[in-house]
């Protein structure tokens, strides 16, 4: 069974850079798209971007300027950084994989953006 | 960006009636249309992909209709455990995106 499990501080100042990283247990990386996934408090979904095994990369336009991720294969995780932070960052983070559709989620990390 | 307009925002309904959800696309997704499940505290899970089909563990109650820019969940006899927020979201176009979410309530 695949599993993932984001990790990282789940407080950042404002025009500080938010970084996560989400480890893949049960399940290589070296297949498929790694995606992040975020979720305001109370409000819906909306998709980040993804990492594919190859490294390659797609990122939401709205967030592009500031999104960069990447992979470590050796340590099966993957990770987002997000420059330039204000308080409409403020979300609970998923990582996912797809495989057509969001079918493994992590249990979500919320970081909230304030000095 | 293809955006994705679901109704009703909110579906008051009781144990054993039939509910139905709809997502609008704003332009074609052709059947890449997913639907997901979210309870409180936890993450989205798939219950429908392209369209129609039920992902895996997903009880026959639920199903998916529709193609193009118009598709519509049902759950045919409502369960205690389904009372839940409903995502729809498109795998057609970059970037994904997913509607504003219809919240399944008890009557």
């Amino acid at each position: 069974q695949v599993q993932l499990q984001e990790s990282g501080p789940g407080l950042v100042k404002p025009s500080e850079t938010l970084s996560l990283t989400c480890t893949v247990s049960g399940g290589s990386i070296s297949t498929y798209s790694w995606t992040w996934i975020r979720q305001p408090p109370g409000k819906g979904l909306e998709w980040i971007g993804y990492i594919y095994y190859t490294g390659s990369t797609n990122y939401n336009p709205s967030l592009k300027s500031r999104v960069t991720m990447s992979l470590d294969t050796s340590k099966n995780q993957f990770s987002l950084k997000l420059s330039s932070v204000t308080a409409a960052d403020t979300a609970l983070y998923y990582c996912a994989r797809e495989a057509a559709v969001f079918d493994y989620w992590g249990h979500g990390t919320l970081v909230t953006v304030s000095s | 960006e293809i955006v994705l307009t679901q109704s009703p925002a909110t579906l008051s309904l009781s144990p054993g009636e039939r509910a139905t959800l709809s997502c609008r696309a704003s332009q074609s997704v052709s059947s890449y249309l997913v639907w997901y499940q979210q309870k409180p505290g936890q993450a989205p899970r798939p219950l429908i992909y392209d369209a129609s089909n039920r992902a895996t563990g997903i009880p026959a109650r639920f199903s998916g209709s529709g193609s193009g820019t118009d598709f519509t969940l049902t759950i045919s006899s409502l369960e205690p455990e389904d009372f839940a927020v409903y995502y729809c979201q498109q795998r057609s176009n970059w970037p994904r995106t997913f509607g504003q979410g219809t919240k399944l309530e008890i009557k």
